[in-house]
């Protein structure tokens, strides 16, 4: 079945510094979501790419989606402690309607 | 504040009983999900329902009866249920069960199975 793997796992960073999640799916995608799940919260959509090569911005928030659409990126720029939680990328194949959820990456700042 | 709504928050029960779990939406979403969530794994989806049919079954355990009275309820009624059953449940929805809409997910029940 489809598989969606995100690195790293876990991230550890200064507040001020920068972060990527990495997202790669074993088959193609049709589109690809972003969530992001505080401690103890639930996931809250952020942000959906649909064209090979987009990229969208969202304030310190990149996102990217691959020109083969089996892969994706989330950069934030200068982190702040707010950003803690774990960035989960998910994604539909084909006609599907089941969206399947990368392992996600948790993310720790400190300051 | 979530808009999807989630009852009980906490439940606790043992092997033999029977409860069921509770999604409330008044969005106007016709599609509803049920996922299930280990601790640091993704949500895992178990059941869609779109227009108040089931689409999906993603191969769960019959001891998971979900249930969908009208387009802004959905219940997932627990029997016999096992210790690895113990998991965030976590209910979302969306505006259509199609592949470009946001799905807007509850705050969970956490299940304990004794």
């Amino acid at each position: 079945g489809q598989q969606v793997m995100q690195i790293p796992q876990y991230q550890h960073v200064q507040e001020g510094e920068d972060f990527t999640t990495y997202c790669n799916s074993s088959t193609t995608l049709s589109n690809i979501q972003w969530y992001k799940q505080r401690p103890g919260g639930h996931p809250v959509f952020l942000i959906q790419l649909v064209k090979s090569g987009e990229v969208k911005k969202q304030k310190r928030l990149t996102f990217q989606f691959g020109e083969a659409k089996k892969n994706s990126s989330l950069h934030i720029t200068a982190t702040q402690t707010t950003d803690v939680g774990t960035y989960f990328c998910a994604g539909y194949t084909g006609t599907a309607s089941k969206l399947t959820f990368g392992t996600g990456t948790r993310l720790q700042v400190t300051l | 504040d979530t808009e999807v709504t989630q009852t009980p928050k906490h439940l606790v029960m043992g092997m033999t009983n029977k409860k069921s779990l509770k999604c409330e939406q008044h969005m106007g979403h016709r599609a509803m999900y049920w996922y299930k969530q280990k601790a640091k794994k993704p949500p895992e989806l178990m059941f869609v329902y779109s227009y108040e049919k089931l689409s999906i079954n993603e191969s769960v355990p019959s001891r998971f009866s979900p249930e969908c009275p009208n387009s802004s309820l959905l219940n997932l009624h627990l029997h016999a249920l096992q210790p690895e059953d113990s998991a965030l449940y976590l209910c979302a929805s969306s505006q259509e069960a199609l592949q470009l809409q946001p799905q807007h997910f509850g705050d969970g029940t956490r299940l304990s199975i004794l």
